[in-house]
């Protein structure tokens, strides 16, 4: 089965300052999809970021990006110039390729707080 | 598009009684997700369904735990007899395709006293 881990419990950053978030999985498959996912104390699940496996380039989002190294399976979530409101807790997902795998495995996420 | 309606936003119930949770995904989604989010155990899938149909149920905690999904726009999660250990965040969230990710509904607060 699959596993994601993300070992930052907590993370902070000053305000225009970058910050990034760690995230690693566990996998046999080859092909598979991941995500970084933000909770804001509203509770809202909201998609920041998603990375296609079979894809060498890094997605990035405005001043979201990640850094996905495969082999290594590493997938890590920079935030660059950092907002109060980016003060979240931060889960990265993994879903499978395969047809009849729908179902995203989640890590147990990273509270970030962004101080003024 | 609204997004994924769930309802009730709060719920909270006596230990014994029923409760229901109430699900409308996003029209032409044809995966839908029922998660449980708590501190110690974190987001859990509990169920989901492919076209109407479920598909994995083996997060369901026990029997007191069911869920139905009559038609393509409303599925709901039935805890019957409550207990506090259940008392917990219930997320529902739709999918198109396997790229897409997840869209969530809001969630309901559940607690049970």
């Amino acid at each position: 089965a699959q596993t994601v881990t993300q070992s930052q419990p907590e993370m902070s950053v000053q305000e225009a300052e970058t910050v990034t978030l760690s995230c690693t999985y566990d996998t046999s498959e080859s092909d598979y999809y991941l995500f970084w996912y933000k909770q804001p104390p509203s509770r809202q699940m909201i998609l920041v970021i998603r990375q296609e496996a079979y894809k060498q380039q890094n997605a990035t989002e405005n001043r979201f990006s990640v850094n996905f190294q495969k082999a290594a399976k590493s997938f890590s979530l920079k935030i660059s110039d950092s907002q109060l409101g980016d003060a979240a807790m931060y889960f990265c997902a993994y879903r499978s390729a395969l047809g009849g795998s729908e179902k995203l495995v989640f890590g147990k996420g990273t509270k970030l707080t962004v101080n003024p | 598009d609204a997004g994924v309606i769930q309802s009730p936003r709060h719920e909270v119930t006596e230990m014994g009684q029923e409760v229901t949770l109430r699900c409308k995904p996003i029209s032409g989604h044809n995966s839908l997700f029922w998660y449980r989010q708590t501190m110690m155990r974190g987001l859990e899938l509990l169920i989901y369904f492919n076209n109407n149909v479920p598909i994995d149920d083996s997060g369901m905690p026990e029997d007191r735990f069911s869920a139905k999904m009559p038609n393509a726009s409303f599925s709901t999660l039935k805890i019957q007899p409550s207990e506090p250990r259940d008392s917990a965040v219930y997320f529902c969230a739709s999918s198109q395709t396997l790229s897409a990710g997840y869209t969530f509904g809001s969630g309901t607060r559940l607690t049970v006293v």
